[in-house]
């Protein structure tokens, strides 16, 4: 199994502040890919990041890839009420993508 | 384009009864897959497909069979549903390739169908 345990699982923060997840898996992977799920609605992607790279952006967010230390993390910057939601992170390779647990991210206004 | 259509959004079924959830897209996606997604246990791939005529077993296919007849539909069935089989339910699909070689597009997920096994 690709996976891993995500790092916070529930965080709470102020709007404006800044949101960080981290991300770990045990196996190589092609990808590491970063979603965002509302109130039990289908996950919607928002960063890929492929093997050979180090850092990607995307508007507020930011996403980092270790693969020495086979980690991520996903950074929000200045966040607001809408961001509230689950984060997932899905690592793939041999033609699967897998979920952990996800974060739960709560943006008090 | 609609995306990824799933119905029904919801079902409610007794121990045993069988079932079929659909799910079809309209993007012309070589890859498709069905996650069950449980409370604590984040989202687990069943099965997935790399194209027509080819599927493959995920994480946890026991009880769930799938067919790829065709490039738009990746039915889900349910054979003798059971308790456990309690779950909501996400098909999503994707390029099977993209910009660096395969695997490297993002996956578009339906809305998902929330089921109950009593």
């Amino acid at each position: 199994s690709q996976q891993g345990e995500e790092d916070p699982q529930a965080l709470s923060i102020q709007e404006g502040e800044n949101a960080t997840m981290n991300c770990s898996y045990k196996t190589s992977i092609n990808n590491l890919q970063w979603y965002r799920q509302n109130s039990g609605r289908g996950l919607v992607h928002l960063i890929l990041i492929r093997s050979n790279e180090r850092e990607k952006h995307s508007g507020r967010l930011r996403v980092t890839l270790d693969t020495s230390k086979k980690s991520s993390s996903l950074l929000i910057t200045a966040s607001r009420a809408a961001d509230t939601a689950s984060y997932f992170c899905g690592r793939h390779g041999n033609n699967r993508l897998a979920f952990g647990k996800g974060n739960q991210v709560v943006v008090i206004p | 384009n609609a995306g990824v259509t799933q119905t029904p959004k919801f079902q409610v079924l007794k121990t045993g009864q069988s079932m079929t959830l659909q799910c079809a897209q309209d993007m012309n996606h070589e890859y498709m897959s069905w996650y069950r997604q449980d409370p604590g246990m984040g989202l687990r791939l069943i099965h997935y497909s790399v194209g027509a005529g080819i599927t493959d077993q995920g994480e946890v296919p026991n009880g769930y069979n799938v067919s790829r007849s065709t490039t738009e539909d990746f039915p889900l069935r349910l054979l003798s549903a059971a308790p456990s089989q309690t779950s909501v339910y996400f098909c999503a699909s994707s390029y099977a390739g993209g910009k660096g070689g395969r695997g490297n597009s993002p996956l578009h997920f339906g809305n998902g169908t929330r089921l109950t096994v009593t």
